[in-house]
């Protein structure tokens, strides 16, 4: 069955430092990939998605994704952070058995220190 | 222009009485879905809808009801709350049969549910 992993569940950067948020999936099939935002106290909100087309995937607020389907990684990253990007951050796949679901990693909250 | 809305946004109830959660979508997506989310479990999804009236069990339904009698609303129900349903719970919706047909989920802002 298909799974998602979010490795760290705590990420800390400075302000101006890269972000990277790192998402594995397991599929032999290649599936669609998310990523998703939550603010505090807000509904998931989507960042970008990889839906077979281009391998690097552009989303809101600076943010990019590069499908790597010999690593089965979907890393989120951000060049630069921003005070205002401190969130928690969903990694999601659609379900290889029912591709009407999708399937979400536990979350990454992403601290940005000044 | 509101997209999808749940309501109430939090609610106190007491062991043992029945709530429900309402929520609705004015894009006429044919798919909704009722997530909670608890800390260390991430999203786990409770029931799904494909269509009016076509309604199937998630990750963990136990405990919860749905229906869905018109596309627009999807209400949850708690038939008799237990403390370890306190959680946020969390309604989407998708357009898996128009649209990008990707599975894209977009979600309502969630209701804060305290069962003491």
């Amino acid at each position: 069955a298909q799974s998602v992993t979010q490795l760290g569940s705590h990420v800390s950067v400075s302000e101006g430092a890269l972000v990277l948020l790192r998402c594995n999936y397991s599929s032999s099939v290649p599936p669609y990939l998310f990523w998703y935002v939550q603010y505090p106290n807000q509904g998931l909100q989507l960042l970008l998605k990889y839906t077979s087309a281009a391998t690097l995937v552009k989303g809101i607020n600076g943010f990019e994704a590069e499908f790597k389907k010999s690593e089965t990684s979907f890393h989120l990253t951000k060049p630069s952070a921003h005070m205002s990007d401190a969130a928690e951050y969903f990694c999601a796949v659609t379900s290889d058995r029912d591709t009407d679901k999708l399937i979400f990693g536990t979350g990454t909250r992403l601290q940005v220190f000044p | 222009d509101a997209g999808i809305t749940q309501s109430p946004r939090y609610k106190i109830t007491e062991t043992g009485r029945q709530v429900t959660l309402m929520c609705h979508q004015t894009w006429s997506h044919s798919y909704m879905f009722w997530y909670r989310q608890d800390l260390g479990h991430g999203l786990r999804l409770i029931y799904y809808s494909a269509a009016a009236d076509i309604t199937d069990k998630g990750e963990v339904p136990d405990g919860y009801v749905v229906s869905r009698s018109k596309t627009e609303n999807f209400p949850l129900t708690l038939e008799s709350a237990t403390r370890s349903q306190t959680s946020v719970y969390f309604c989407a919706s998708s357009d898996l049969e128009g649209g990008t047909g990707d599975g894209t989920q977009y979600f309502g802002p969630g209701t804060r549910l305290l069962v003491l």
